[in-house]
């Protein structure tokens, strides 16, 4: 059984489109993550959810809107997309939000959105 | 949140033992160290995870010093399988605002 899902496993979309990517897990993990992992494999934290309760909402442009209906569910919606968004999403989950010792990120295999 | 060095990338042989070194200078008391590895198309996958002196687990050892600036992965007896990206990261009990690097790239060649 895969811990950490999330489709698509590709996205191709062009500039101005609204797409919505989705994840879930099956751990019964607390927490929830997006990652974005850029073309020069740099990997930051785009948001994290605890019990459905945003907890980190870094940078990222308001045309990101995270939800998580549940919290073995969070899901990603990018409006308006433009060409810089272009990169690897990845969605991750940890069983605890207070401690970073035992308790690592499970990741999901990604999303790779390109817009054209 | 805790910097990293570690060497862009290394290559060993089958059968080798490989030590990746990460440096975190400004490591602080609360701060555990985490090592990942990322293969092609998939998400980074947790391997060890320590405080001080070892730990060893069934794939590998962490090695850390005393003053705990640095860390030292060793993989045992690499096969081509463990060509990856791995990535050093230091995380304190708070939220996990983890901040991954470029890594370091390991190539193993038969």
């Amino acid at each position: 059984d895969t811990a950490v899902s999330q489709t698509p496993k590709y996205l191709v979309t062009q500039m101005g489109n609204d797409k919505s990517i989705k994840c879930e897990q099956n751990l019964g993990h607390d927490t929830m993550y997006w990652y974005k992992q850029d073309s020069k494999k740099f990997l930051k934290i785009m948001f994290s959810y605890n019990n459905k309760e945003l907890i980190i909402n870094e940078t990222v442009p308001n045309r990101f809107s995270p939800k998580s209906p549940d919290k073995a569910h969070l899901n990603l919606h990018i409006n308006s997309l433009e060409l810089g968004d272009s990169a690897v999403y990845f969605c991750a989950s940890s069983a605890s939000r207070d401690r970073a010792y035992n308790s690592p990120l499970h990741f999901g295999n990604g999303t790779r959105l390109t817009v054209t | 949140l805790a910097k990293t060095t570690q060497p862009i990338s290394m290559d060993s042989y089958e059968g080798q033992e490989v030590n990746i070194t990460c440096s975190h200078n400004n490591i602080a008391t609360n701060d555990y160290i985490t090592w990942y590895q990322q293969f092609p198309s998939q998400g980074p996958r947790f391997i060890i995870q320590g405080y001080k002196t070892k730990v060893t687990n069934e794939v590998a050892s962490l090695f850390i010093p005393a003053d705990r600036k640095s860390s030292t992965l060793s993989l045992p007896r690499v096969s081509l399988s463990d060509t990856a990206v791995y990535y050093c990261l230091v995380a304190d009990t708070g939220f996990q605002k983890l901040v991954f690097g470029t890594g370091t790239r390991l190539l193993v060649s038969p």
